[in-house]
């Protein structure tokens, strides 16, 4: 099984406020996971990538950060939320290596008041 | 760098209706193509893809064939159906520094009525 398990489901957080997002994969070991956003009207747009523990990638300069502590744990943080953080977070694994796309999980809905 | 060319909708049918949905790419090397659905208030699944040249990808009566030459994906569904009613993106796949980055489009919003 390559399931990929995101929660919360849903968030409603308040400007300045911080914020813990965890993602947790199962299969195979040493998976390249990633955080992609999507922005009402804008498409997905990639955040973070990490090919191992420890590793993070940053696409795009951001009030984000993400951390792998563990092997199948990524996470996605904030130490002060902006309204513009507001979106539907994705969290995706590439099981199959080059060619073989990605899985994703059932995404966090977070809205920043 | 990379990047994807979708129709962007929305765009309402009528069930049994034809559907295509025009995509085209931008890419250094030779790019995977996919196409991945989106339910509403799920996360993406893959629809289906296409590793290289004049591969055709299919799944669930929907295709897209590989077109270097015109650097187009274009999903087509013969008769879709109200359950078809989702987000579809286009996106492109290609190694970068030991992992498989995918640059997607916009997506385009599709809704089927009875």
């Amino acid at each position: 099984s390559q399931t990929i398990h995101q929660w919360p489901a849903t968030l409603v957080q308040p400007v300045g406020s911080p914020l813990s997002l965890e993602c947790t994969v199962e299969g195979t070991s040493n998976p390249n996971l990633y955080w992609y956003r999507q922005a009402a009207g804008r498409g997905l747009q990639l955040l973070f990538y990490s090919v191992g523990i420890g590793q993070i990638s940053s696409e795009v300069p951001q009030n984000l950060s993400a951390s792998r502590p563990q092997d199948r744990q990524f996470i996605l943080s904030s130490k002060k939320l902006l309204l513009s953080d507001s979106g539907f977070y994705l969290c995706a694994r590439n099981p199959m290596g080059v060619g073989g796309g990605y899985t994703f999980g059932s995404g966090t809905r977070l809205t920043v008041v | 760098g990379d990047s994807v060319t979708q129709m962007e909708g929305p765009v309402t049918l009528s069930e049994e209706a034809f559907l295509t949905i025009n995509c085209t790419y931008t890419a250094t090397g030779y790019p995977s193509l996919f196409w991945y659905v989106q339910y509403p208030g799920e996360g993406l699944q893959l629809l289906l893809k296409a590793t290289k040249a004049d591969d055709k990808g299919s799944n669930k009566g929907f295709e897209a064939t590989y077109r270097k030459e015109t650097t187009s994906f274009h999903l087509e569904k013969g008769s879709v159906q109200v359950s078809d009613s989702a987000v579809y993106f286009c996106a492109l796949g290609g190694a970068q520094g030991g992992s498989e980055k995918l640059v997607f489009g916009k997506g385009m919003k599709l809704t089927v009525n009875p």
